[in-house]
């Protein structure tokens, strides 16, 4: 079946504009997190959602970030007034657990640029 | 300190030899341990899940955890070309219904043919 799509793939956008993410995760699953991951470094944890409800928001890094997921499936991830230090990689990840295997699946990516 | 320790490498090795990669982590109430591959440019992707003591194998590849050492490392047999990628330790540092993984920073692997 299908994965985990991410759009857009690429984004550039000026210092101070607001962009939105959006992750559509593979039908069915009902946990999804959105990770950030910067060059040369491993993904950073932001927030968490099971269904509709967002259970862990606590890695987002300042109040510009904001996360949604109000149908339970897809989900949008804001950024208000971009920063440069807001130049990453964001990760969606949806993820199916069972007593034996717990896998969390990774979008492709949305690759941010702010300049 | 970082939760999870990774050497960032990189490391390198002929064809068909044994790669090994190694990872530490701080927390002693993580349960769960994970491998991604990652490829340049790519998202990861799970090659190797482990969540109790000892060895783990699946074809070329072995997952291998101590809890009491707070280590867990992977072992890729026969390594190929297309093993080449950056290896990310990931542990889920607490059996809670969220999940969440704490990556380290990865290991950068070269298979030199």
């Amino acid at each position: 079946g299908a994965g985990v799509s991410q759009s857009p793939r690429y984004k550039v956008a000026k210092r101070g504009q607001d962009v939105a993410l959006r992750c559509d995760p593979i039908s069915g699953h009902v946990s999804l997190f959105w990770y950030q991951q910067a060059l040369g470094q491993g993904p950073e944890f932001l927030t968490y959602f099971q269904n509709e409800a967002q259970l862990d928001k606590s890695g987002l890094p300042s109040d510009r970030f904001f996360a949604e997921r109000p149908e339970g499936s897809v989900s949008t991830l804001k950024i208000q007034r971009t920063q440069q230090e807001d130049s990453a990689v964001y990760l969606c990840a949806s993820r199916v657990r069972s007593q034996s295997t717990d896998t969390q699946y990774f979008g492709p990516g949305t690759r941010l640029t702010v300049l | 300190q970082k939760e999870v320790e990774q050497n960032s490498g990189p490391l390198s090795v002929p064809e068909g030899a044994i790669a090994s990669l190694n990872c530490t982590y701080s927390d002693r109430g993580s349960q769960s341990f994970f491998w991604y591959r990652q490829y340049s440019g790519k998202s990861p992707e799970l090659i190797m899940s482990i969540y109790s003591n000892g060895d783990k194998e699946d074809g070329r590849f072995t997952a291998q955890l101590n809890k009491a050492s707070q280590y867990v490392s992977l072992l890729i047999r026969d390594s190929q070309p297309s093993d080449s990628a950056t290896y990310l330790c990931a542990v889920n540092v607490r059996n809670t219904n969220a999940g969440k993984s704490t990556f380290g920073d990865g290991t950068t692997l070269t298979v030199k043919p």
